[in-house]
């Protein structure tokens, strides 16, 4: 089953807009990353934040993270162009008592900003 | 440059072939994974390897082998046994495989099978 449920899907909005895409999970997390993926590439990490932490921001990115309610949103401000992209939020999770990570990873928002 | 490189980029397989990807990165991470992406969808993980000379399955093992004989390459071979294997394929690596790593990304493999 999935850990992140990222929401909405897609999303579609005007160059200069602001754009808030949501995530949400199931199990306890100690940290929740969220990554970019353009169309046929790698994933980009974009922000980490760690689970005593309600808010982040970097440049243009702000995320936040309500434990309580399993969420955390990714909001994209002044949207551009270059920012069309899948948007994917992922929990770590403990494979080994030796620590080694495995990310789980949502199904991702698609983003188009239109010019 | 520094980075996790992948080859090739497109891959195009027999049924009933083998065929391996390769994955290398010159960024000193111990901790390597293995993905698969179908369309539309997030990533699930296939093998991990926390060090050199050691891997554990992940979620979707069935029909893949990897190897880790080198700290910087992680190939997976995608066998006969796979039935779907048409995807995407990611590599990444972190620097432990620690849950603050960040996990950076190669270009990605795109197998499809004829």
């Amino acid at each position: 089953s999935q850990q992140g449920e990222e929401d909405p899907q897609a999303l579609s909005i005007q160059e200069g807009e602001n754009a808030t895409m949501n995530c949400s999970y199931k199990t306890s997390i100690n940290n929740l990353q969220w990554y970019r993926q353009n169309s046929g590439r790698g994933l980009v990490h974009l922000i980490l934040i760690r689970s005593n932490e309600r808010e982040k921001h970097s440049g243009r990115l702000r995320v936040t993270l309500d434990t309580s309610k399993k969420s955390s949103s990714l909001l994209i401000t002044a949207s551009r162009a270059a920012d069309t992209a899948s948007y994917f939020c992922a929990t770590d999770i403990y494979l080994n008592i030796q620590g080694a990570q495995k990310l789980v990873f949502g199904q991702g928002t698609r983003l188009t900003i239109n010019p | 440059d520094g980075g996790i490189t992948q080859s090739p980029k497109y891959l195009f397989r027999k049924e009933g072939q083998n065929v391996t990807l390769s994955c290398e990165q010159n960024l000193n991470h111990d901790a390597m994974y293995w993905y698969r992406q179908d369309p539309g969808q997030g990533l699930r993980l296939i093998y991990y390897s926390q060090i050199v000379n050691d891997f554990q399955k992940g979620d979707i093992a069935e029909g893949y082998s990897v190897s880790r004989e080198k700290k910087e390459s992680f190939p997976l071979t995608v066998t006969s046994a796979q039935k779907n294997p048409t995807a995407f394929y990611l590599c990444a690596s972190t620097t432990q495989g620690r849950g603050t790593d960040t996990q950076y990304f190669g270009p990605g493999t795109r197998l499809t099978v004829l």
